[in-house]
């Protein structure tokens, strides 16, 4: 099993560049998770998606971000122009939920993302 | 409302010496609840988890957990640190009945002194 993957591990751009962050899901997994961590805020949860479909992106920070799932293997989260306050590491996690969620979440390596 | 409460920013120990790290947490429902563990520049890996079943909770690494419904309480111990358990630790609440997402903790980092 290859666990929650994510690309890149490192990026490093100039304010006012896209930056997209992708993930894939552990296979047979049907809730997806985006989190950011800051030493300011800790952990928090951006936006997931339970088969597909985004159920609450309530933790989205504003409009500049944004999140798809295009399919049950596939995730991106987008920001369109990126700050140097967004700088942070941006964490995918997937788990496989038959009654909703709750259960375990397996986290990706992370995307240490730093916005000059 | 759910919510989590990690006690302790910042736990220091010696080699060879119990760990204790503490969490209380706040749930209208039954709780789901985890510890994860994250060494540096690493992603977060789960610990042990308690769901309804057992109240005392094994993990991996010789942690454990006991869920106590009347205090509240669900904190994580060892009974012997070693060098390889420093890392920031993270208690994690979910609504089970409600169907809500998992509610991290900010988190205590252990730090652990030969």
């Amino acid at each position: 099993d290859a666990g929650v993957i994510q690309s890149p591990r490192h990026e490093v751009t100039e304010m006012g560049q896209e930056v997209t962050l992708r993930c894939k899901p552990i296979s047979g997994h049907n809730s997806l998770f985006w989190y950011r961590q800051t030493m300011m805020r800790g952990l928090e949860l951006l936006i997931y998606f339970n088969n597909n479909v985004p159920i609450d992106d309530s933790g989205m920070p504003e409009d500049r971000f944004s999140a798809k799932m295009p399919n049950a293997s596939f995730s991106t989260l987008k920001i369109q122009p990126s700050e140097p306050r967004d700088s942070a590491v941006y964490f995918c996690a997937s788990s496989f939920s038959s009654q909703g969620l709750g259960e375990t979440q397996y986290f990706g390596p992370g995307t240490r993302l730093l916005v000059l | 409302a759910q919510s989590v409460t990690q006690l302790d920013s910042h736990v220091s120990v010696s080699e060879g010496t119990p760990v204790l790290l503490r969490c209380n947490y706040s749930s209208s429902y039954s709780p789901s609840l985890f510890w994860y563990v994250q060494h540096p520049n690493k992603g977060l890996q789960l610990l042990l988890k308690y769901t309804s079943a057992a109240t005392l909770v094994k993990g991996i690494n010789g942690f454990e957990a006991e869920f106590k419904k009347s205090e509240t309480s669900f904190h994580l111990t060892k009974p012997s640190a070693h060098m390889s358990d420093a890392a920031e630790y993270f208690c994690v609440v979910s609504d089970r009945g409600a169907g809500t997402a998992l509610i991290f903790g900010k988190g205590t980092t252990l730090s652990v002194s030969s």
